[in-house]
C-alpha cells in the first residue's frame, strides 16, 4: 500500500483565495483525521471522520474551514476565503477503529505546507 | 474535556545522555496510548503503543515507555541517545470509547554529538 496520499505538498495562495487540500486515505481505514501543525499551538485535530461521516468538528477554527468525505478513498479540507494565520502544515492520517477498542495506530501522510501570503 | 500534556517544550542532551519525555492524560476510561516521532522535514511516525497487558512496552529504535495508570502518565525513556534521535516526539492518547486520537503539544528534542 502507498499509505496516506496527501496533495499538494506545497501551497503558496494571496490572502481571500480558496484552498482546497486533498486526502487519500489507507484503503480499508475506516477513519480519517486532519490535523493542523503549527509552532505555537502544536499538532491540532480538526476534525474527523468515521465511515467517512463526519463525527466530531469541535476542532475547525471558524466556518472559513469546511471538510467533506464524498467517498472512503477520498477526503478534502477547504478554507474559503485564507488567511495568513490558517499558514501551518496541514496532516491527513488514517487507521482502523473496531468499536469499542480503537487499539490501532493513525498513519500519517506527508503533509501539505500551506502559506498564505 | 480530553487532554494531553507534554511537560516538556525543547529538550537538549548530549549523546550518550539518558532520556526521559513526560506525557500525562486526563481521560479516566480505558485508553490506548502512543509515541510518534517526527524527524525534521519529515511526517509522524509511530515509536510505539500500548494497548493492555505489560505496562512497560518496548518500540523501535531502543525507546520504551511505561504506562502508569494512576498517575495517569505514560512517559518515553531510551538509555541512550544518539545524535540520530534529534527529532520532535509526540504523546498521543484514543480513549477506548472513540475513535477520537489526541496528541501533546510535542517535545522537540536536540542532541548534541
Amino acid at each position: 500500500d502507498a499509505g496516506v496520499i496527501q496533495s499538494p505538498r506545497h501551497e503558496v495562495t494571496e490572502m481571500g483565495q480558496e484552498v482546497t487540500l486533498r486526502c487519500k486515505p489507507i484503503s480499508g481505514h475506516d477513519y480519517l483525521f486532519w490535523y493542523r501543525q503549527t509552532m505555537m499551538r502544536g499538532l491540532e485535530l480538526l476534525i474527523y471522520f468515521n465511515n467517512n461521516v463526519p463525527i466530531d468538528d469541535s476542532g475547525m477554527p471558524e466556518d472559513r474551514f469546511s471538510a467533506k468525505m464524498p467517498n472512503a478513498s477520498f477526503s478534502t479540507l477547504k478554507i474559503q476565503p485564507s488567511e495568513p494565520r490558517d499558514s501551518a502544515v496541514y496532516f491527513c492520517a488514517s487507521s482502523l477503529g473496531r468499536r469499542g477498542l480503537y487499539n490501532t495506530e493513525a498513519f500519517f501522510g506527508q503533509g501539505t505546507r500551506l502559506t498564505v501570503v | 474535556a480530553q487532554s494531553v500534556s507534554q511537560h516538556n517544550h525543547h529538550v537538549i542532551l548530549s549523546e550518550a545522555a539518558s532520556l526521559e519525555l513526560g506525557c500525562n492524560y486526563s481521560y479516566g476510561g480505558t485508553v490506548n496510548l502512543f509515541w510518534y516521532v517526527q524527524y525534521p522535514g519529515q511526517h509522524l511516525q509511530l515509536l510505539l503503543k500500548y494497548f493492555s497487558g505489560d505496562p512497560l512496552v518496548k518500540g523501535i529504535k531502543g525507546f520504551e515507555a511505561e504506562f502508569i495508570k494512576s498517575k495517569f502518565s505514560f512517559n518515553l525513556r531510551k538509555p541512550s541517545v544518539q545524535w540520530s534521535d534529534t527529532a520532535e516526539y509526540f504523546c498521543a492518547v484514543r480513549p477506548g470509547n472513540t475513535g477520537k486520537l489526541i496528541f501533546g503539544q510535542g517535545t522537540t528534542l536536540q542532541v548534541k554529538p
